[in-house]
């Protein structure tokens, strides 16, 4: 059975910093990009960032370019989003997703964890 | 990139079928899209992957019930018979060249 569990939100000022985690089981690791996509309270889905199956490639929405970094270590089955100056507007439940194949469509997602930034 | 138009509402009786729509952007009427369940204060699932001729393969667990269908730059997903569990919001997602990946705003299903 695929799991994805995210773990690493809470609450944090404004400019801070938070790192995400996402534990992956139950499918080869090393053979599937991820992703990290956000829902801000009331709103929809929103693409935040992607790494492909060694790290060598990331991509990121024009909205936290420069300020997050995905990153993945492949013998933990984990990967991370460092997110630093962080802005009221980042406040979301943030979601681990599995790529199906090839940078194409989800077909696996994590329960997500919350960030909030507020002073 | 693509632009995906969902209505952002849409309403069906307990036991009747419901066909929701997503629209592609012009230029983009051939790419295949992805459709997922959104339960109230859950996260969301994936239902399926819809390609332009209208082929589909489901998720895990995903009742027959849930078919998808398309046409033009028009793509479908069907609920047939009901339940109240399928209230919810339902996104449909498309993807284009190096990682640019794009959802609809999402549609919000009530089941009367």
């Amino acid at each position: 059975e695929v799991q994805l569990v995210d773990t690493g939100g809470g609450l944090v000022q404004p400019g801070g910093s938070l790192r995400l985690s996402c534990s992956a089981s139950g499918f080869i690791f090393t053979s599937y990009a991820m992703h990290w996509v956000r829902q801000a309270p009331g709103k929809g889905l929103e693409y935040v960032s992607g790494i492909s199956i060694n790290g060598g490639s990331t991509y990121y929405a024009d909205s936290v370019r420069g300020r997050f970094t995905i990153s993945r270590d492949n013998s933990k089955s984990t990967v991370y989003l460092q997110m630093s100056s962080l802005r009221v507007e980042d406040t979301a439940v943030y979601y681990c997703v599995k790529d199906h194949s090839g940078g194409t469509y989800f077909d696996y997602w994590g329960q997500g964890t919350l960030v909030t930034v507020s002073s | 990139q693509p632009v995906l138009t969902q209505s952002p509402s849409a309403s069906a009786s307990l036991g009747a079928s419901v066909k929701l729509t997503c629209t592609l952007s012009s230029g983009h009427s051939s790419h295949a899209i992805a459709w997922h369940q959104q339960q109230p204060e859950k996260g969301p699932r994936y239902l399926m992957n819809l390609n332009s001729d209208g082929s589909h393969s489901k998720g895990d667990g995903i009742p027959d019930r849930f078919s998808g269908s398309s046409s033009g730059a028009e793509r479908y997903l069907t609920i047939s018979s009901l339940q109240s569990e399928d209230e919810a919001d339902y996104y449909c997602q498309t993807w284009d060249t190096g990682i640019n990946m794009v959802f609809g705003g999402g549609t919000k299903l009530t089941v009367l």
